[in-house]
């Protein structure tokens, strides 16, 4: 089963934007519009940030920006905040149609 | 507003079986897809399981197929999850979880809080 690649970590100060990326293939991210990002802190249920590649659900800051590039697809959080430091995660519809999930980034807020 | 309430958890021994329920409300069960996604202690998320919306169309992740059984009743509005020959392996928390369109495999929009399935002897 097919996973998309993920940093492990990234790291940033208040204020600041980071970029986590997610990489994939032509079956998955780069052939489908249907990329999406979760937020997970610690021992809470994901939460859905981005569907669609860039669209936001209501609710979510607009903070959080998506975008995709080739087999790349890339989650922007700008103005980084304290509640910002949690576990993400990307995700794409596949040719196989079934889910799947990238490998995570832990992010943390120095 | 949605809930996804999941319930049968526990301890079970390697080779043994375990059916798991999730109870959802607050959205027309049988418009949306259903999936159980796992997540190992300490590890990441694993799509495990996708329903389509009718019952239809079912899909599973290698490591499970043949062993894993999911289903959906809609005058229950209760999405399962049958395991059986459980391995130390599938030891994880399992989230049920309601699709954003009716075909599952494109995105999750609510999630329940979880239950632990621990497999060991």
């Amino acid at each position: 089963q097919s996973v998309l690649t993920q940093p492990a970590s990234v790291s940033g100060s208040p204020g600041q934007s980071i970029t986590i990326s997610c990489i994939g293939t032509s079956s998955d991210v780069g052939g489908y519009n249907y990329v999406s990002w979760y937020q997970q802190h610690p021992g809470k249920a994901p939460k859905l940030l981005i569907y669609d590649v860039i669209d936001r659900p209501s609710g979510v800051s607009n903070r959080f920006t998506g975008s995709k590039s080739g087999n790349t697809a890339s989650l922007t959080i700008s103005g980084l905040q304290a509640e910002d430091e949690a576990d993400y995660y990307c995700s794409s519809y596949t040719r196989r149609t079934t889910g799947v999930f990238g490998t995570g980034t832990k992010v943390t807020v120095l | 507003e949605v809930q996804l309430l999941e319930s049968g958890g526990g301890l079970v021994q390697p080779g043994g079986s375990l059916r798991l329920s999730c109870a959802a409300s607050g959205f027309t069960f049988s418009s949306f897809a259903m999936s159980w996604v796992r997540q190992a202690p300490g590890k990441g998320l694993e799509w495990v399981s996708g329903i389509s919306g009718n019952g239809g169309s079912t899909s599973y992740a290698e490591s499970v197929k043949g062993r894993f059984t999911i289903s959906r009743d809609k005058s229950e509005n209760t999405l399962y999850m049958q395991m059986s020959s459980l391995r130390a392996e599938d030891t994880a928390v399992y989230y049920c979880a309601k699709d954003r369109r009716y075909n599952y495999g494109y995105e999750i929009d609510y999630w329940g809080q979880g239950t632990l399935v621990t497999v060991s002897s």
